[in-house]
């Protein structure tokens, strides 16, 4: 079974320019989460989603917005990069049958903003 | 609202030595423990979970944990580390709603 795919895996942007990132999730996972790392401040949650729906919510500005197709596939959009956005945005999906969220995480994008 | 502590940003160790990596948990409901492992440039791959029932748990890579509710701890343990563990590991902490809360990641450093 073939595992949590995201493109572009790498990308650079200038300031106030706009991007799209891509995930593909494990086949039947119907939630999809997205992250992102960066040094200083670790993992932090985006958002979920699940069915098309987002679900869970972080502490993101506005900025940064995603969506979920019918197939499960994301998407997430950040528009006005600032250079704090650089970062690897990580994906991650999961079955979410049940109460456990055991998710299995992509490669990641690295997006460099300059 | 739950939130996890690893103790040590890195911990250095000579191969073939046993390690612990400490994690500490706070939540006022039932969580679910996670260790995940990111080598560079990759992803987080899962290394073990405790949902419920037995407290101590086996993971890939030869890696288990202790689960102890009375000092809300998750501490990963390997008795005998190689070269290839040198990473980076996160303990993350889990509920019924479903978010996941991730440490700040121990980094693991195994010296020949």
């Amino acid at each position: 079974k073939a595992g949590v795919t995201q493109t572009p895996r790498y990308l650079i942007k200038t300031r106030g320019q706009q991007v799209t990132l891509s995930c593909s999730p494990i086949s039947g996972h119907r939630s999809v989460s997205w992250y992102q790392q960066t040094p200083g401040q670790g993992l932090q949650f985006l958002f979920e989603y699940f069915s098309e729906t987002q679900r869970n919510k972080g502490n993101f500005p506005g900025r940064f917005s995603g969506r979920q197709f019918s197939n499960s596939r994301s998407e997430m959009n950040v528009s006005t990069l600032e250079l704090g956005d650089s970062a690897l945005y990580l994906c991650a999906s999961s079955f979410r049958t049940d109460f456990t969220d055991t998710q299995y995480f992509g490669p990641g994008t690295r997006l460099t903003v300059l | 609202a739950q939130s996890v502590t690893q103790l040590d940003s890195q911990v250095p160790v000579f191969e073939e030595a046993p390690v612990e990596l400490r994690c500490n948990y706070s939540s006022s409901v039932s969580v679910y423990l996670f260790w995940y492992v990111q080598y560079p440039n990759q992803g987080l791959q899962l290394l073990l979970k405790y949902l419920s029932g037995s407290t101590l748990v086996k993971g890939i890579n030869g890696f288990e944990a202790e689960f102890n509710k009375s000092q809300t701890s998750f501490h990963l343990r390997k008795p005998s580390v190689h070269i290839s563990d040198t990473a980076e590991y996160f303990c993350a902490v889990s509920d019924p709603g479903f978010k996941t809360i991730f440490g700040a990641g121990t980094r693991l450093f195994v010296k020949a």
